[in-house]
């Protein structure tokens, strides 16, 4: 089956100290995404990426980080910049980047600080 | 800049009620409108679109049409069930450049046998 693939379901952080959280895609899609997701609020954007080797920050990229090696593969690692990362980070993917096009999710990652 | 508005919930309505979601966009152009549905603990996945003004995007029951006039895309289902209970959220794309969705806060349904 195709699909997007998030690991883990749950991941806890300690002070300072850097996690990352694994995004894999076997759509064949160009373009990926990462959102962050709060209680109560809408998602916002955090990288993206429209091509391999190249991203680009959304609105709330400071303290978070991302690498693109492969089509597949999207990682995002939450820095020990990123003062409260405690979310559900939710990754995307699309097959292109124009307007028209459908964004797929995968099941998500929720982030707690011990 | 481009935004969404939902009506605030939660949404409390017993099965086989009719349902509406209310949303309204601001644009500068003319966008792709969605909407996605969160059940608790998961991701987002696609309910319906629309690509341009006076489409209506349908699946499940549930629909929307893209009305320019009212810069709207209010969601409907004409019976609910205890499954539909979620949150829904309403987006949008422009389509023009890159694809940089835009969500609004979501409105969690409640459905109660």
């Amino acid at each position: 089956d195709g699909g997007i693939t998030q690991s883990p379901k749950y991941l806890f952080r300690k002070e300072g100290q850097n996690v990352t959280l694994s995004c894999e895609q076997n759509l064949n899609h160009d373009a990926m995404y990462w959102y962050r997701q709060d209680p109560g609020q809408g998602l916002r954007l955090i990288y993206y990426s429209q091509i391999v080797n190249d991203f680009q920050k959304g609105e709330i990229a400071e303290g978070y980080s991302v690498s693109r090696e492969k089509k597949e593969s999207f990682p995002l690692t939450v820095t020990s910049a990123q003062k409260n990362p405690t979310a559900f980070y939710l990754c995307a993917s699309s097959i292109g980047q124009r307007g028209q096009e459908t964004q797929y999710f995968g099941p998500g990652t929720r982030l707690l600080v011990l | 800049g481009d935004s969404v508005t939902q009506m605030e919930g939660p949404v409390t309505l017993s099965e086989e009620a009719f349902l509406t979601i209310n949303c309204t966009y601001t644009a500068t152009g003319y966008p792709s409108l969605f909407w996605y549905v969160q059940y608790p603990g998961e991701g987002l996945q696609l309910l319906l679109k629309a690509t341009k003004a006076d489409d209506k995007g349908s699946n499940k029951g549930f629909e929307a049409t893209y009305r320019k006039e009212t810069t709207s895309f209010h969601l409907e289902k004409g019976s609910v069930q205890v499954s539909d209970s979620a949150v829904y959220f309403c987006a949008l794309s422009m389509n023009t450049g890159f694809q940089k969705l835009v969500f609004g806060t979501g409105t969690r349904l409640l459905v109660s046998p």
